[in-house]
């Protein structure tokens, strides 16, 4: 089955204490992003990746890192957490970038983190 | 800088009426547009799409209207059903650039 798979879905952590959430797909896609969805402020993109080794800024990049050593899988990094960190967070991926279909974008299920 | 957005944050519709999800967007430039569903736990799922040069694409139950002149973008969902509640997004797609969402809308249908 086509997906994308992202852990842990739920997570509560605090201030400082460096974490990771994995993102993986299984339909070989070249590009990959992360999100973060919050009240009154939609989807919002962190990061995203056009293909191995290749990462750049979304609009709300501060705060994360990301990495794409392997095309499958993408993890976000969040170095120093902060409470403003609070939120859902979506990975997705498709297949390439100009000209590609846009009916094969696929998000994760979501990962709900809490930071006090 | 580009932007989509919505005109209406809620809409509430009685089952099996007509429902239409309005948005507006800044980039001529955008090569696509798509709506997206979200239910509530899940993530965004792809709806319908529509290329920039056409004005109008149906799928099941689903229409969508691209008005270039004023930058206006519109999903008709017919015979509205209680699955169809929902958050609905619209987003644009110019290109190497990445997606950008509108805020959403909250679809309710009323049994």
């Amino acid at each position: 089955e086509a997906q994308v798979t992202q852990n842990p879905r739920y997570l509560i952590t605090v201030t400082g204490k460096k974490l990771t959430v994995t993102c993986s797909q299984n339909m070989n896609h070249e590009y990959m992003s992360w999100y973060r969805q919050d009240p009154g402020l939609g989807l919002r993109q962190i990061y995203y990746s056009m293909n191995v080794e290749v990462t750049d800024k979304g609009d709300v990049p501060e705060g994360y890192k990301v990495s794409r050593k392997e095309k499958r899988n993408f993890p976000l990094i969040l170095e120093s957490p902060s409470p403003n960190q609070t939120s859902l967070y979506f990975c997705a991926s498709r297949p390439g970038t100009s000209g590609a279909p846009t009916d094969t974008q696929y998000f994760g299920p979501g990962t709900r983190l809490t930071v006090l | 800088g580009e932007s989509v957005g919505l005109h209406l944050p809620t809409l509430s519709v009685q089952e099996g009426d007509n429902s239409i999800i309005n948005c507006a967007y800044s980039n001529s430039a955008s090569d696509y547009f798509i709506w997206y569903k979200q239910e509530s736990g899940k993530g965004p799922q792809f709806i319908i799409d529509i290329r920039s040069n056409m004005d109008k694409r149906q799928g099941q139950r689903v229409t969508v209207l691209l008005n270039k002149t004023v930058k206006h973008l519109s999903l008709q969902i017919a015979a509205t059903q209680p699955g169809d509640s929902a958050v609905y997004f619209c987003a644009g797609l110019s290109g190497n650039t990445p997606l950008v969402f509108g805020k959403g809308t909250r679809l309710s249908v009323i049994a």
